[in-house]
């Protein structure tokens, strides 16, 4: 039990464009999920926390505009990556979590932005 | 959160135990030690957690000092497949709505 999914696992884009991830959690409902990047030899850095149906709460330094998360169901969370550029190129991890003391973490997603 | 120190590597003999220490000398008394692992490029497992009593799992031991200013984690039998990178993490269990701080954790190379 306590599965989290990420899709894709792995996506390259242009510059400019914008890229979405889904994170959903496959067996359990999810009040609060969490979105992490992860550059390279480096360790996961919180980006945002969000509630079902709510919004977002976003960490300092981390432009909401640029990454939009939605969290509209129990087992799903999506974060979009707009206008993407290079330095943007990361791994993004995301967790989910139930009223319980665990957090469970998805596998990740390699974004390559050319 | 409370701040932990971790070493940034240690190696081990495959098949040995290894140990993995983590300081924690801010801890309040309402926070447990968590240890996650990250093996390279996937997301973090989760792996033992504890408040002030030793636990095990099927996975870990988890040795939490009398003064909790400290713990250490042991893999009783080290295998290749437990290379990875460790983290020690110490936080509140009212709730998993509480947010994860990640330090730079401890790399484990386990050698053939």
């Amino acid at each position: 039990g306590a599965v989290v999914s990420q899709h894709p696992s792995r996506v390259i884009c242009k510059s400019g464009t914008s890229v979405k991830i889904e994170c959903r959690s496959l067996d359990f409902q999810a009040t609060t999920m969490f979105w992490y990047r992860q550059f390279p030899k480096q360790s996961l850095m919180l980006m945002a926390t969000s509630n079902e149906g709510s919004k977002a709460t976003y960490e300092q330094g981390v432009e909401k505009d640029k990454f939009l998360i939605n969290h509209a169901s129990l087992t799903l969370s999506t974060l979009t990556v707009t206008s993407a550029h290079p330095e943007d190129s990361s791994f993004y991890i995301c967790s989910a979590s139930t009223s319980g003391n665990e957090q469970f973490f998805g596998p990740g997603t390699r974004l390559t932005v050319l | 959160d409370a701040k932990t120190t971790q070493p940034p590597s240690m190696d081990c003999a495959e098949g040995r135990a290894a140990n993995l220490p983590c300081n924690h000398s801010t801890i309040s008394g309402n926070e447990y030690v968590y240890w996650y692992r990250q093996i390279h490029s996937q997301g973090p497992q989760y792996i033992i957690h504890g408040l002030k009593n030793n636990e095990t799992n099927e996975m870990a031991s988890l040795i939490i000092t009398e003064d909790r200013k400290s713990s250490t984690l042991i893999l009783p039998h080290a295998t290749l497949r437990d290379t990875a990178v460790y983290y020690c993490i110490v936080r509140v269990a009212s709730g998993g709505y509480q947010k994860v701080t990640f330090g730079i954790g401890t790399k484990l190379q386990v050698i053939p």
